[in-house]
């Protein structure tokens, strides 16, 4: 059975850089069939689509973080990760990682809190 | 960037009930809009893809409806386990949104 686990700091300071991994088991990664994403929700607000990834490594951001994120992909760990740098409170929200099929984010993650403060 | 435009934002209803929410989408999407619920601590759960598309393993009394702008959810007979967040989701136009979500609580 598919299964994605976010796994990364809870507490960044403002102005660092948020790194998060997903593990993935049940599947491969390197699966031509899907791609990987990650969208993220600030607490007790709606969810917001970072961006994606396909195992050959070919990416897209949202533009509105585009300047600040940075998606890669181990294919050898079976693992896909998220950089954002810069950020401020307003990038706390949980970060859940997905599986991308038919253009669409099928499976979820559990989800990890990420909380930005000094 | 597509806005999707959801209503009611709450709702309020008794088990057994018919319940419809709607969502909008600022252009259109042709049927490329899909809908999660959302349970409190829980990750999104895919219940409809493509606007109408039946996904395995949830009830048949969720389904969908629309195409270009306008869609809908419709729940039929609600059961108390389905108080949750309902989200539409548009996967037509990069960037990819969410609508901003419905409330739907169990008298």
């Amino acid at each position: 059975q598919l299964q994605l686990q976010e796994s990364g700091p809870g507490l960044v300071k403002p102005s660092e850089t948020l790194s998060l991994t997903c593990t993935v088991s049940g599947g491969s990664i390197s699966s031509s069939s899907y791609y990987w994403g990650w969208i993220r929700q600030p607490p007790g607000k709606g969810l917001e689509w970072i961006g994606s990834i396909y195992y050959s490594g070919s990416t897209y951001y949202n533009p509105s973080l585009k300047s600040r994120v940075t998606i890669s992909v181990d294919t050898s760990k079976n693992q896909f990760s998220l950089k954002l740098s810069s950020v401020t409170a307003a990038d706390t929200a949980v970060y859940y990682c997905a599986r991308i099929e038919w253009l669409l984010p099928y499976y979820w993650g559990q989800g990890t809190l990420v909380t930005v403060s000094s | 960037e597509i806005v999707l435009t959801q209503s009611p934002d709450f709702q309020s209803v008794t088990p057994k009930e018919k319940v419809t929410i709607t969502c909008r989408a600022s252009q259109s999407i042709g049927s490329s809009l899909h809908w999660y619920q959302q349970k409190p601590d829980q990750s999104p759960k895919l219940l409809i893809k493509y606007a109408s598309q039946s996904i395995s393993g949830v009830p048949s009394r969720f389904s969908g409806s629309g195409s270009g702008t306008d869609f809908t959810l419709t729940i039929n007979s609600l059961e108390a386990e389905d108080a949750a967040t309902y989200y539409c989701h548009q996967s037509s136009s990069l960037p990819y949104s969410f609508g901003q979500g419905t409330k739907l609580e169990i008298k």
